[in-house]
């Protein structure tokens, strides 16, 4: 079955330093990747996508994600946080064909320390 | 573009009654939608799929009697919590997929419903 997993549920960073949020999936075809963040009490945001092609993404607000297939791995980074990055991450993945249902991951909460 | 509303933002009322929350896809046309519910903290947990003009799929151990979907046309969804309980209190977001080159889900920004 396929599975989302986010290692981490808080991670902590001072201003300036690099954000590295990690996501893992379990799947038996190299699914669709997304990350997402979410403010509170509002909906979730685009960062990223993987579909296919260049595995190396780039998305808004400097973020960026790798797609390694031999890790099964799909993490976020950043490499210098603002502390407007502060929210809640998502990583989902859904499968390349058929059902368009995500599987979410269980979020990763960035707090940036001043 | 492809912009998804949820209306109302907010919403309290007294248990035992029903509630609506509208999902509308402003500038493009949805053949599906998705309901997910999120509890404080946690993740976003699938309710259902609803496809235009027919039943929507609940997820297991979601209630289809309790959580009415009705997905009447290509741009709107409408989610009612019957009866509702303060349990029911949660966090809603409505997603809308776009087929075609993007082939992703765009999110609503939520309802917070509060039974009281």
């Amino acid at each position: 079955a396929q599975s989302v997993t986010q290692l981490g549920s808080h991670v902590s960073v001072s201003e300036g330093a690099l954000v590295l949020l990690r996501c893992n999936y379990s799947s038996s075809v190299p699914p669709y990747l997304f990350w997402y963040v979410q403010y509170p009490n509002q909906g979730l945001q685009l960062l990223l996508k993987y579909t296919t092609g260049a595995t190396l993404v780039k998305g808004i607000n400097g973020f960026e994600a790798e797609f390694k297939k031999s890790e099964t791995s799909f993490h976020l980074t950043k490499p210098s946080a603002h502390m407007s990055d502060a929210a809640e991450y998502f990583c989902a993945a859904r499968r390349p064909s058929g059902t368009y249902k995500y599987i979410f991951g269980t979020g990763t909460r960035l707090k940036v320390l001043a | 573009g492809a912009v998804v509303s949820q209306h109302p933002s907010r919403v309290i009322c007294k248990s035992g009654t029903s509630v609506k929350i509208e999902c509308r896809s402003l500038d493009f046309q949805a053949t599906t939608m998705f309901w997910y519910r999120q509890f404080p903290k946690q993740s976003l947990m699938l309710m259902a799929t609803s496809n235009e003009g027919s039943k929507a799929t609940y997820e297991q151990g979601v209630e289809k009697d309790k959580f009415l979907i009705n997905h009447a046309s290509l741009t709107l969804s409408t989610l009612t919590v019957t009866s509702a309980h303060p349990e029911d209190s949660s966090f809603y977001i409505c997603s809308a997929f776009l087929a075609g080159g993007l082939n992703e889900q765009f999110f609503g920004p939520g309802t917070r419903l509060t039974v009281l």
